[in-house]
């Protein structure tokens, strides 16, 4: 189907460790997209991927894409407690805006 | 500029009635898409609109609908409202309606008691 799954469903880290969280189609995408929705907010753009392979980092974030466009991942080094939120990935009908969410992955920083 | 605005951020129903939510899109842009997020899931699509017509519509009962007026702003519409219905609706805009990132708007929290 057109939904895209994401694990882990929940990640609590110490500030400072890593995170990375997973999505995965079982059909090729032509694009991805990431959010991330901070608690009681909405959902904020991070990045969309494109080419196969793609890996594209924003400050502590990496975004990947995977060779068959079919997973990819978001990693953050050194967690920070501003990264606290629920993060996700999202895939389109193409050359569409009907994004379809993921599960997303909720990410609590204990300080 | 303004971002994408919604109102009301609050709204208590009761089963059986309808709703009205409204969406103002960023200046510009000329898409608007519905979603519904219940708690604790991933926002779902409702629909899209780009240049007042409908360019895709997710997996919802006839009970919602929508339209975008020449100003671009946006309406949903819900009727005979069901406990289910409880969630937060999200509009978001974008400029083509293309494959391009969504603008969210702070959403709607919609009870329905």
């Amino acid at each position: 189907g057109q939904q895209v799954m994401q694990i882990p469903q929940y990640q609590h880290v110490q500030e400072g460790e890593d995170f990375t969280t997973y999505c995965n189609s079982s059909t090729t995408l032509s694009n991805i997209q990431w959010y991330k929705q901070r608690p009681g907010g909405h959902p904020v753009f991070l990045i969309q991927l494109v080419k196969s392979g793609e890996v594209k980092k924003q400050k502590r974030l990496t975004f990947q894409f995977g060779e068959a466009k079919k997973n990819s991942s978001l990693h953050i080094t050194a967690t920070q407690t501003t990264d606290v939120g629920t993060y996700f990935c999202a895939r389109d009908q193409t050359g569409a805006n009907n994004l379809f969410f993921g599960t997303g992955t909720r990410l609590t920083v204990i300080p | 500029d303004a971002g994408v605005t919604q109102s009301p951020t609050h709204l208590i129903k009761t089963r059986g009635q309808h709703v009205t939510l409204r969406c103002s899109p960023i200046s510009g842009h000329k898409s608007v898409s519905w979603y519904q997020q219940v708690l604790g899931q991933g926002p779902q699509f409702i629909f899209q609109y780009y240049e007042k017509e409908e360019r895709g519509r997710g997996n919802f009962p006839d009970r919602f609908s929508a339209r975008q007026f020449p100003n671009y702003s946006s309406e949903l519409n819900v009727n005979a409202l069901l406990l289910g219905d409880s969630a937060l609706y999200l509009c978001a805009s974008s400029s083509t309606g293309g494959s391009e990132k969504l603008f969210f708007g702070s959403g709607t929290q919609l009870s329905v008691l």
